[in-house]
């Protein structure tokens, strides 16, 4: 079945510089990653997704980028706020699959 | 944040009790999910149901149970077999089993 490795576990930025965080999938079939948001406490909140016939997608200070060849898929946030702080989860599917959540990484955006 | 609500906010469970987690969701998804997340962890799949009257284990089934006999709701019973129970519970829904899942506010759970 599918697996999804998520990298960092932890990441620690300075306020306005920009946060990367990366996942790899294993099964090529899936084509679809959506990307969550968890604040401390709270509900995770879907963010921004892609599916595989794009190669990028952006929302405001937010994109997804995702290399179908390397299997691999990530979020990029510019002008990091301390409000970012959070968990967040990356996953993917496939036809008739359900999602496979990343572990996720924890975001620090220090001010 | 409304559509799929959670209920209790938080629940209590005395030692051999089997306790029982609400989830209701109005957005007419097919799919719902129960899901346990541990401190600092990110989310273990208990359960999930694709169609009324169906449903599947996920990862870490053993000690809890679930029920599927409406479209809009889907019940977590947290048995007594389940030695570690404590946890924050979310239940998710998707229109389909590949879409997009939407999360409720979560029950926590813990142990007297």
């Amino acid at each position: 079945g599918e697996n999804v490795e998520q990298h960092p576990s932890t990441l620690s930025v300075q306020e306005g510089d920009s946060a990367v965080i990366k996942c790899t999938y294993s099964d090529s079939a899936s084509n679809y990653f959506p990307w969550y948001k968890q604040e401390l406490g709270k509900r995770p909140q879907l963010i921004i997704d892609i599916r595989s016939n794009v190669g990028e997608k952006k929302d405001q200070r937010i994109a997804v980028t995702l290399n179908k060849t390397a299997k691999h898929f990530s979020l990029h946030i510019t002008e990091t706020q301390p409000e970012d702080s959070a968990v967040y989860f990356c996953a993917a599917s496939k036809d008739g699959n359900k999602l496979v959540f990343g572990a996720g990484t924890i975001l620090r955006v220090k001010s | 944040d409304g559509g799929i609500t959670q209920s209790p906010k938080y629940l209590f469970r005395k030692e051999g009790q089997n306790v029982t987690l609400s989830c209701e969701q109005n957005l007419n998804h097919d799919a719902m999910y129960w899901y346990r997340q541990d401190p600092g962890q990110g989310l273990r799949l208990i359960y999930y149901s694709q169609i009324v009257n169906d449903f599947q284990k996920g990862d870490i089934a053993e000690g809890y149970s679930v029920s599927r006999e409406k479209k809009e709701s889907f019940p977590l019973t947290v048995t007594s077999a389940q030695k570690n129970p404590t946890a924050f519970y979310l239940c998710a829904s998707s229109p389909s089993l590949e879409g997009s899942q939407y999360f409720g506010p979560g029950t926590r759970l813990l142990v007297l």
